[in-house]
């Protein structure tokens, strides 16, 4: 597709459970970026790749939260023992290079912690 | 205590009217501050940048406005229409070694009456 791509779209945990949401980000684009958005609230950082290489991991809440992107394109953010305040939206952004700021975000998967 | 964060200050505008968005920023250092627009179940999109050296930049039917001395952000909007209706983030940019790395503001919900 033309644009960055996030799956599923809407998750439903039960506390405890492990999940893995998946970003399909913009074919060739060098930087990859998380960040998590609680309801009404700006997104927050979570982590960056530039390619393969996860540069910054320093907003990831705690050592539940991981994430991967193994071959410099698609990236997975897995957390695990899902707590209640993991409950957000989870966006992904993507971008041609790492000083570019113009970066195309994917719509985001709804976690929802139970 | 009441979560600051679950009530996005709002602005009502008439179709056709301008709209003022406000913005408070913290840290003097950032290099530069992107407005986005955030639609309902969508991630955020870029409107518009401007470098920290700049009080001022145009775009398509958008301005933004910088005042360094009270680190005070403006996005006015002329002309406003339905479709402009989202919620808008300054965003502030901290320059690191290997990435640009965003900081959202917390957010203002516009509401464009018809």
């Amino acid at each position: 597709g033309a644009g960055v791509s996030q799956s599923p779209r809407y998750k439903v945990a039960k506390r405890g459970q492990d999940v893995a949401l998946r970003c399909d980000p913009i074919s060739g684009h060098v930087s990859l970026f998380w960040y998590q958005q609680a309801l009404g609230q700006g997104p927050e950082f979570l982590t960056y790749f530039q390619n393969e290489a996860q540069l910054d991991k320093s907003g990831l809440p705690s050592d539940r939260f991981f994430a991967e992107r193994p071959e410099g394109s698609v990236s997975t953010l897995k957390i695990q023992r899902t707590q209640q305040e993991d409950s957000a939206v989870y966006l992904c952004a993507s971008s041609p290079s790492p000083r570019n700021t113009e970066a195309f975000f994917g719509q985001g998967t709804r976690l929802t912690v139970v | 205590g009441e979560s600051v964060g679950l009530h996005l200050p709002t602005l009502s505008v008439q179709e056709g009217d301008n709209s003022i968005i406000n913005c408070a920023y913290s840290n003097s250092a950032s290099d530069y501050f992107i407005w986005y627009k955030q639609e309902s179940g969508k991630g955020p999109q870029f409107i518009i940048d401007i470098r920290s050296n700049m009080d001022k930049r145009q775009g398509q039917r958008v301005t933004v406005l910088l005042n360094k001395t009270v680190k005070h952000l403006s996005l006015q909007i002329a002309a406003t229409q339905p479709g402009d209706s989202a919620v808008y983030f300054c965003a502030e940019i901290e320059v690191k070694t290997s990435y640009d790395k965003v900081i959202f503001g917390p957010g203002t919900s516009l509401s464009v009456i018809p």
